[in-house]
């Protein structure tokens, strides 16, 4: 089955640094790749995903790269602000049985101090 | 768009009893929901697959008579843990997916409930 590994799992940056979350995937047949961002206690909310046809993407100020022959993909933030500090989740999809489904990274916290 | 509900936003209940979960995909079909366990600081652990009009399908290791699923329209989903146990207290969150914009992949989440069996 599929495996996500993300690193690191604490970052803490300067507002105004950017921020790098790294991902890892071990199946080769996974072909969307999201990045949720939840905040204490609350929903995780999708932020950018991108698809195995592409090599990035980007939304203003975040953007993903995907590298399929590593089966690695990453998250950028640029110039980052005090409430971009959440936990970030990256996954992979994985088709089972039949049946479309994500994977996830454990979670890498993100603080963004002033 | 892609608004998801759940309720109850948190719920206590004691030990032996059943309680149930629903998740509700506001604004689109959602021909699949999908059905999570958090535990603090921890990741998203999935724990069952809904299709509309079939049974779910279970990961690995979660007990399918305690956790019953059941999807009877578009719109909705529900979780029941029957017998709940303290140890079953966590935050379960559902997510919907459905076709928007041509595609079929992004999961939308719902607000999460947080269960507490005393």
């Amino acid at each position: 089955g599929e495996n996500v590994e993300q690193h690191p799992s604490t970052l803490s940056v300067q507002e105004g640094d950017s921020a790098v979350i790294k991902c890892t995937y071990s199946d080769s047949a996974s072909n969307y790749f999201p990045w949720y961002k939840q905040e204490l206690g609350k929903r995780p909310q999708l932020i950018i995903d991108i698809r195995s046809n592409v090599g990035e993407k980007k939304d203003q100020r975040i953007a993903v790269t995907l590298n399929k022959t590593a089966k690695h993909f990453s998250l950028h933030i640029t110039e980052t602000q005090p409430e971009d500090s959440a936990v970030y989740f990256c996954a992979a999809s994985l088709i089972q049985g039949g049946s479309e489904k994500l994977v996830f990274g454990k979670g890498t916290k993100l603080t963004v101090n002033p | 768009g892609a608004v998801v509900s759940q309720h109850p936003s948190w719920v206590i209940c004691k030990s032996g009893t059943s309680v149930k979960i629903e998740c509700r995909s506001l604004d689109f079909q959602a021909t699949t929901m999908f059905w999570y366990r958090q535990f603090p600081k921890q990741s998203l652990m999935l724990m069952a697959t809904s299709n509309e009009g079939s049974k779910a399908t279970y990961e690995q290791g979660v007990e399918k008579d305690k956790f019953l699923i059941n999807h009877a329209s578009l719109t909705l989903s529900t979780l029941t843990v029957t017998s709940a146990h303290p140890e079953d207290s966590s935050f379960y969150i559902c997510s919907a997916r459905g076709p928007r914009g041509g595609t079929s992949y992004e999961q939308y989440f719902g607000p999460g409930t947080r269960l507490t069996v005393t």
